[in-house]
């Protein structure tokens, strides 16, 4: 069974810094990996999306790394805003394509 | 073009009643899923459709839970006998089958508060 697992729970910055925030999976047989970013009270939004054959996507100020066989992720936030305040899920997708397994988020607060 | 839908956008219901939940997916896309998010957790994965048919209901937590997709559009969630335990918010999502890599678009999801 794919256990997805976040690491910070929580993390508050100063306006301005880079930060990166830490995903790990346990099977590495996955399909893809989706960040998600989450507002309070909101559903999920969609920010990267990375096939299992690659290694990194960008947009923007956000950039999304993937090693599959260390089972790892990392979401890399550049000169962070207040925006930016919100919990960030990582999710796999299965090999069949279909079930995500999500992380329990990291809550980042960019403070002004 | 439109989103993800999901109706009602908060339901409040008392302990043993039934409640259905709806779900509008993005026009033209063949996938459906359904997830829970409990407070402070991530989602969880209930049900996936592949148009009618339940392609994997293994998520379901119990047979009080039950889903329908009957024209491969939209769908309900139904819950019977309803629990506290039950309170959550019910994410919808659906996607292409074969196109951006089975990228899944979620609804603002239906919070549900069993009392």
């Amino acid at each position: 069974k794919q256990e997805v697992t976040q690491i910070p729970a929580a993390l508050s910055v100063p306006e301005g810094e880079n930060l990166v925030l830490n995903c790990s999976f346990t099977d590495s047989a996955i399909y893809n990996l989706q960040w998600f970013r989450q507002d309070p009270g909101k559903g999920l939004t969609s920010l990267l999306l990375i096939q299992s054959s690659q290694r990194e996507q960008t947009s923007g100020r956000l950039n999304a790394s993937l090693d599959k066989s260390s089972g790892r992720s990392t979401l890399y936030i550049a000169a962070s805003q207040p925006g930016d305040s919100a919990t960030y899920l990582c999710a796999a997708l299965d090999s069949s394509g279909s079930r995500l397994t999500f992380g329990e988020g990291t809550q980042l607060t960019v403070n002004p | 073009g439109a989103g993800v839908s999901q109706t009602p956008s908060n339901k409040v219901t008392e302990k043993g009643k039934y409640v259905e939940l709806r779900c509008d997916p993005i026009s033209g896309h063949t996938a459906l899923y359904w997830y829970r998010q409990s407070l402070g957790q991530g989602p969880e994965f209930l049900i996936y459709f592949q148009g009618t048919g339940a392609a994997d209901d293994s998520g379901l937590p119990n047979d009080r839970f039950f889903a329908v997709r009957p024209e491969g559009s939209v769908s309900t969630l139904k819950i019977q006998r309803t629990e506290r335990g039950d309170s959550a918010v019910y994410l919808c999502a659906s996607s292409i089958l074969g196109g951006r890599i089975n990228e899944q678009f979620f609804g603002p999801g239906t919070r549900l508060t069993v009392l």
